[in-house]
């Protein structure tokens, strides 16, 4: 059972452009819901993050909006530089997050100059 | 420093060897994790440590055994592995904070198994 739903697969998107993925869960016991970027060869690093109280938080070019009604959140990417060329993996946890996180599938993001 | 190191980078291995993989971070965190993480797919959890007791094992085989030796370490041994567990093993630490845990993750250790 795939607890979390990411969507797109790949995404190209110009420089300039905003780049958006959504994800969607089904446990409603999740509270805590990061998104981490990956380079190839490298460990996911964390980007933002959110808790279901809030429904958008911004931090620089990064936002995630949550509905959490429909189960769903999202990230943008807003003013999409070549460097955000990347992996994004969506997560959600309970507890915080402190028992472990459950990912989406990933979205390969290209950003073509 | 949010650093989490990894050590080695890459492992190979035949299926009848014994080896260890070593994670270390030094921020204090309570939280320790193992994931795996195959090509093109997403990290899977396998094991959490909390307060170096080990809290949570995602029915991982037993040809893999963790360990926390102290607050600071966690190991991951391995032995008799299989082909298919050739990935990316990812460790991950956390504060065990009051409202939520941000999990820091190393570089993982690239291990091909022969």
């Amino acid at each position: 059972q795939q607890q979390v739903k990411q969507s797109p697969q790949s995404l190209i998107v110009q420089k300039g452009g905003i780049s958006i993925i959504n994800c969607a869960y089904e446990n409603t016991a999740f509270d805590y819901f990061p998104w981490y970027q990956q380079f190839p060869g490298k460990g996911p690093a964390l980007l933002i993050a959110i808790r279901p109280d809030v429904s958008e938080k911004k931090e620089g070019r990064f936002t995630i909006s949550f509905n959490k009604s429909a189960k769903q959140f999202s990230l943008h990417i807003m003013d999409s530089q070549p460097g955000d060329s990347a992996t994004y993996f969506c997560a959600a946890g309970e507890g915080g997050g402190a028992d472990g996180l459950t990912f989406g599938k990933g979205t390969h993001l290209i950003i073509q100059p | 420093d949010t650093e989490v190191t990894q050590t080695p980078k890459h492992l190979v291995m035949g299926m009848t060897n014994k080896k260890s993989l070593k994670c270390e971070q030094h921020m204090g965190h309570r939280a320790m994790y193992w994931y795996k993480q195959k090509a093109k797919k997403p990290p899977e959890l396998m094991f959490v440590y909390s307060y170096e007791k080990l809290s949570i094992n995602e029915s991982v085989p037993s040809r893999f055994s963790p360990e926390c030796p102290n607050s600071s370490l966690l190991n991951l041994h391995l032995h008799a592995l299989q082909p298919e567990d050739s990935a990316l093993y990812l460790c991950a630490s956390s504060q065990r904070g009051p409202s939520t845990d941000t999990q820091y993750f190393g570089p993982g250790t690239r291990l091909t198994v022969l």
